[in-house]
């Protein structure tokens, strides 16, 4: 079974910074897709960004950028010049590429954004 | 606009009766899901439907029961079986094909039991 492990239940950064959230995951699938959500305190899950494995460069949307490392199978976001309306718990997930969607979750990350 | 809508945003059950909660997409997605939240955990799937009149147990399906009728709506009802129901559900549905993935989540019912 797909497993995703996020080991840090909390980080701060103040506000500009730059921050990194780690995120491994286990499968021995080879064609899949990896994601991070957003759920800010109104809690209405939002995407932030999306990996497909069988890309070797890493996605990037604006101030979001991962470190997709396929062997390790690590997925960390770095979110760069941070902002105050970042502070959310974030969720990594993880989908195999076959019939079914399946979004496999993390226990989530809590950021807080300080001024 | 398009979206997922959830109903109701709180919901307060005694122990021993059935809630039903509501979902409902005008996105024309043909899957949809419902998954619950606790705190300090990711979500859980508890069923999921690819299709009209066809539904399947998730991870966590117990004390829980679903039909999907129409294509736009797929209400969950938290049974009397259900040992633990207080929690937050999310609703969420998927086109069915590409772009892989990506799940569209409604704003949630925080169900409380007393």
């Amino acid at each position: 079974a797909q497993t995703v492990t996020q080991s840090q239940p909390e980080m701060s950064v103040q506000e500009a910074e730059t921050v990194t959230l780690s995120c491994t995951y286990d499968t021995s699938e080879s064609n899949y897709y990896l994601f991070w959500y957003k759920q800010p305190p109104s809690r209405q899950m939002i995407l932030v960004i999306r990996q497909e494995a069988y890309k070797q460069q890493n996605a990037t949307e604006n101030r979001f950028s991962v470190n997709f490392q396929k062997a390790a199978k690590s997925f960390s976001l770095k979110i760069s010049d941070s902002q105050l309306g970042d502070t959310a718990m974030y969720f990594c997930a993880f989908i195999m590429n076959t019939g079914f969607q399946k979004l496999v979750f993390g226990t989530g990350t809590r950021l807080l954004v300080s001024p | 606009d398009g979206g997922i809508t959830q109903s109701p945003k709180y919901l307060f059950r005694k122990e021993g009766q059935n809630v039903t909660l509501s979902c409902e997409q005008n996105l024309n997605h043909d899957a949809m899901y419902w998954y619950r939240q606790d705190p300090g955990q990711g979500l859980r799937l508890i069923y999921y439907s690819q299709i009209v009149n066809d539904f399947q147990k998730g991870d966590i399906a117990e004390g829980y029961s679903v039909s999907r009728e129409k294509k736009e709506s797929f209400p969950l009802t938290v049974t009397s079986a259900q040992k633990n129901p207080t929690a937050f559900y999310l609703c969420a549905s998927t086109p069915g094909q590409g772009p892989w993935g990506e799940q569209f989540f409604g704003p949630g019912t925080r169900l409380t039991v007393l």
